[in-house]
């Protein structure tokens, strides 16, 4: 695709649901990484995928939260058990196998009520 | 540790105004430097970047920043703002480091608005 897209754009959830957030990276893109803005706030890395391998997850917040690319293409962050904490915006942004440039998705707008 | 600073959180702006946004960062290795400005509802957009090499970079918009290792600093400027510019703004650094990751750390952001 044209660029990194993400779905769904909105999601509202009770606390205590599950939920799945999906990106689509940019084709080709080898690098993909999940970011979350809380209001007010600059985006905080969560975790980084090298195609399908998760190097690094030292930014997930609990163990709550869960990422894969099985495929090395789309990701999924799946957050289980929501709590009010976790309402943010969630980026994605991927970028090639040199890596120096990211190209971000418009993001997930989670809200926990 | 690795960190990035934006000491202004607020900043308006006349129309045609002349507009300098601070970042000061704080990185073990050489950085890789990028501004984006994010308006509401929308996700990141990439204004500049800074790798290696020139240390004045041009980017989008008629944004430029300067890189200055001395102060660790990469403040964008702008010499006449518009009235379209007024968004959020966001400093980050990055870098290669043990072949593992690039992940940036951002800024807390400065808020511009720009008045008529």
């Amino acid at each position: 695709g044209a660029g990194v897209s993400q779905s769904p754009r909105y999601k509202v959830a009770k606390r205590g649901q599950d939920v799945a957030l999906r990106c689509d990276p940019i084709s080709g893109h080898v690098s993909l990484f999940w970011y979350q803005q809380a209001l007010g706030q600059g985006p905080e890395f969560l975790t980084y995928f090298q195609n399908e391998a998760q190097l690094d997850k030292s930014g997930l917040p609990s163990d709550r939260f869960f990422a894969e690319r099985p495929e090395g293409s789309v990701s999924t962050l799946k957050i289980q058990r929501t709590q009010q904490e976790d309402s943010a915006v969630y980026l994605c942004a991927s970028s090639t196998s040199t890596g120096k440039l990211e190209y971000f998705g418009p993001g997930t707008r989670l809200t926990v009520t | 540790a690795q960190s990035v600073t934006q000491p202004d959180i607020h900043i308006t702006v006349s129309e045609g105004a002349s507009l300098e946004l601070r970042c000061n960062y704080s990185y073990g290795a050489t950085p890789y430097l990028f501004w984006y400005v994010q308006s509401p509802g929308q996700g990141l957009q990439l204004l500049l970047k800074y790798f290696s090499g020139d240390t004045l970079v041009q980017g989008i918009k008629g944004f430029e920043a300067e890189f200055k290792r001395s102060q660790s600093s990469f403040n964008l400027r702008k010499p006449s703002v518009h009235w379209s510019d007024a968004a959020e703004y966001f400093c980050a650094v990055g870098g290669s480091y043990g072949g593992a990751t690039n992940k940036l750390i951002f800024g807390t952001g400065t808020l511009l608005a720009v008045q008529p």
